[in-house]
């Protein structure tokens, strides 16, 4: 059974204070691994796929990567407008088709 | 502009009355997915059709019942053999990527079912 377990589950920041989140997961099988963003109230907002150990992308102060048993999403020098919930999931090779998704964790940045 | 669509944004249900929740797409994505989300935890996935004509269940698909009839609609019905179904609903689709990958996932705005 895919599982995917992010922490911490809320982070509080000062602006400008970079931090990092972590998803930990355990698959049969990495077929790719997601980052998405979810404000309150609306669906998540696609950010980062990650399909293999040692792929990094990025995207304005946010920088995802990867190894074989996790993912980190780096913000830096965050904005109070980089206050939001970030998913992860992966899809297994024997789950194809299908996403397994984290709990989030919740990010305040404060001005 | 393409996009997903979900309506109505919030859904009333009293007892024992089934609900239908409507998703449309109009990105030509062959796969779609119906969601829940409880506060304060993630999306579990319910259905997911991956060609127009044939769905499969996830992984809390007892209570509920989807078609899909037309690429661009997948509707979810809330049976009332669902005894909790206040949440919150997500239908994404999705396209294929890079490597095959098929759940780059664009999500619609949600609706929100409460119970009366």
């Amino acid at each position: 059974e895919d599982q995917v377990t992010q922490s911490p589950e809320a982070l509080r920041l000062q602006e400008g204070e970079s931090s990092s989140l972590n998803c930990s997961y355990t698959v049969s099988g990495l077929r790719g691994l997601f980052w998405y963003r979810q404000d309150p109230g609306k669906g998540p907002e696609f950010l980062f796929t990650l399909y293999s150990a040692g792929e990094e992308k990025e995207k304005e102060r946010l920088k995802a990567t990867l190894t074989k048993k996790e993912s980190f999403l780096h913000i830096t020098a965050p904005k109070p407008e980089d206050s939001a919930t970030y998913l992860c999931a992966v899809e297994s090779r024997t789950n194809a088709g299908k996403s397994t998704f984290g709990d989030g964790t919740t990010l305040t940045v404060k001005p | 502009d393409g996009g997903i669509t979900q309506s109505p944004k919030y859904l009333f249900r009293k007892e024992g009355q089934n609900v239908t929740l409507s998703c449309e797409q109009n990105l030509n994505h062959d796969a779609m997915y119906w969601y829940r989300q409880d506060p304060g935890q993630g999306l579990r996935l319910i259905y997911y059709s991956q060609i127009v004509n044939d769905f499969q269940k996830g992984d809390i698909a007892e209570g509920y019942s989807v078609s899909r009839e037309k690429k661009e609609s997948f509707p979810l019905t809330v049976t009332s053999a669902q005894k909790n179904p206040t949440a919150f609903y997500l239908c994404a689709s999705s396209i294929g990527g890079e490597q095959g990958a098929r759940e780059t996932q664009y999500f619609g705005p949600g609706t929100r079912l409460l119970v009366l």
